[in-house]
């Protein structure tokens, strides 16, 4: 159990629906990742955020935006969804996000798109 | 981040070392070299990291070379439940991104 609680684990919907996904980081850590993880595509980068501010960004599409609360959970809304938006979805989290950190993943949100 | 070479796939006999190789030679001073890997569909795991030193930890050994351009990953005695897709990943310094690659396959075979 790397501590990183993703909800919820499955998640089926149809194309143009809206959904979020949430991720609560290891206690302690400031640092949220998102990553998103599709048959053709492998692990891709899509945002970071550190305490509450978006510190880098992947190749995140327009329709998806995430935002981390002060709470320090993160949430990562998908809108306007289509077929292609079919994948895992990860979060990870890490104390500070600095580059000599190790990353701590969660399971992840299946996410099927019909 | 810079970029990585591994071969795509490789088998491993239960209980032997499994080295997986990893090139990185245009690596800077400051960057680390990352190990992760990821077991069927679950999250990436982290395995180990280095810089210029060999790391040891209680899942592997990272040996890095002397110019720093290729690095190994060792799994001491591998075992069934190693069979994995490893990622070999050289993080740049300030760059907040995480980024995989295609990894190598290992298949653990008994």
């Amino acid at each position: 159990d790397s501590g990183v609680t993703q909800t919820p684990k499955h998640l089926i919907t149809a194309t143009g629906q809206r959904v979020t996904l949430r991720c609560s980081p290891r206690s302690g850590d400031l640092s949220v990742y998102w990553y998103q993880q599709s048959l053709d595509q492998g692990l891709q980068f899509l945002i970071q955020y550190y305490n509450g501010e978006e510190r880098a960004k992947g190749n995140i599409l327009e329709r998806f935006s995430a935002q981390q609360f002060p709470d320090l959970h993160s949430e990562l809304n998908l809108s306007s969804l289509e077929l292609g938006d079919s994948a895992l979805y990860f979060c990870a989290s890490s104390v500070t996000g600095s580059t000599n950190e190790k990353l701590f993943f969660g399971s992840g949100t299946q996410l099927s798109v019909l | 981040d810079a970029k990585t070479t591994q071969p795509p796939s490789m088998d491993c006999a239960e209980g032997r070392a499994a080295n997986l190789p990893c090139n990185h030679s245009t690596i800077s001073g400051n960057e680390y070299v990352y190990w992760y890997r990821q077991i069927h569909s679950q999250g990436p795991q982290y395995i180990i990291h280095g810089l210029k030193n060999n790391e040891t930890n209680e899942m592997a050994s990272l040996i890095i070379t002397e110019d720093r351009k290729s690095s190994t990953l060792i799994l001491p005695h591998a075992t069934l439940r190693d069979t994995a897709v490893y990622y070999c990943i050289v993080r740049v310094t300030n760059d907040y991104k995480l980024s995989f690659g295609a990894g190598t396959t290992v298949t653990v075979r008994a």
